[in-house]
């Protein structure tokens, strides 16, 4: 059993619309929970934490934790082209990262 | 503020050789990680620095190894290079103590094996 499952997608929303990513872990011990965006041909860059069950938002994000059904997500409001991207989900549990295979997010105009 | 930094940016290496990969974490930072990440997958966690000291690894083979600087910095070492290393390097800083255990990463370092 993988430890983080994402759908490898690819997603497609519309300009405009909300994109909701999901991602699943396997640890009960995990305890801190991130999105990362990765850019093809680059380096993932951190868009949101999360470590208390709930919502938490940012901007145009919003991550969304239940750790008793063990899963994160991820919504993206008024989606851009420029969102287009691979979505990765991290946890921890003592300090290392553990990824999922990530979810491609494609924005059309 | 500084971020993390890698060198060098691409890399190409024949099957046998040997590679160093070279990390500076974000000011403040005394943590580094080292994660491997192949086409289409997400980055796997090679080992972690702290102190000087490897803390924790993954499921990585002792051709790779590691070694961090009183500065905080770091570098990566792959011996007897395969075809299968191939993939992007990142290096990852952190604030052990900090309240959080959020991870930056650098820009990579692309390494072919020919």
């Amino acid at each position: 059993q993988k430890e983080v499952e994402q759908n490898s997608g690819p997603l497609s929303v519309p300009e405009g619309a909300i994109a909701s990513l999901n991602c699943t872990y396997s640890d009960r011990v995990s305890q801190s929970f991130f999105w990362y965006r990765q850019y093809s041909g680059k380096s993932p860059e951190l868009i949101m934490s999360i470590y208390s069950n709930g919502d938490k938002e940012d901007g145009r994000f919003t991550a969304q934790l239940n750790k008793a059904s063990q899963y994160v997500s991820l919504l993206i409001r008024d989606s851009q082209p420029s969102d287009s991207a691979t979505y990765l989900c991290a946890v921890t549990g003592f300090q290392k990262l553990v990824f999922g295979t990530g979810t491609r997010l494609l924005v059309s105009p | 503020d500084a971020g993390v930094t890698q060198s060098p940016t691409h890399l190409i290496k024949t099957r046998g050789q040997q590679v160093t990969l070279r990390c500076s974490p974000k000011s403040g930072h005394d943590t580094v990680s080292w994660y491997q990440q192949a086409l289409g997958q997400g980055p796997q966690f090679i080992f972690q620095y702290y102190e000087e000291e490897e803390r924790q690894r993954g499921n990585f083979p002792d051709r790779f190894s590691g070694h961090q600087f009183p500065n905080y910095s770091s570098e990566l070492n792959v011996n007897a290079l395969l075809l299968g290393d191939s993939a992007l390097y990142l290096c990852a800083s952190s604030l052990r103590a900090g309240v959080t255990d959020t991870q930056y990463f650098g820009p990579g370092t692309r390494l072919t094996v020919l």
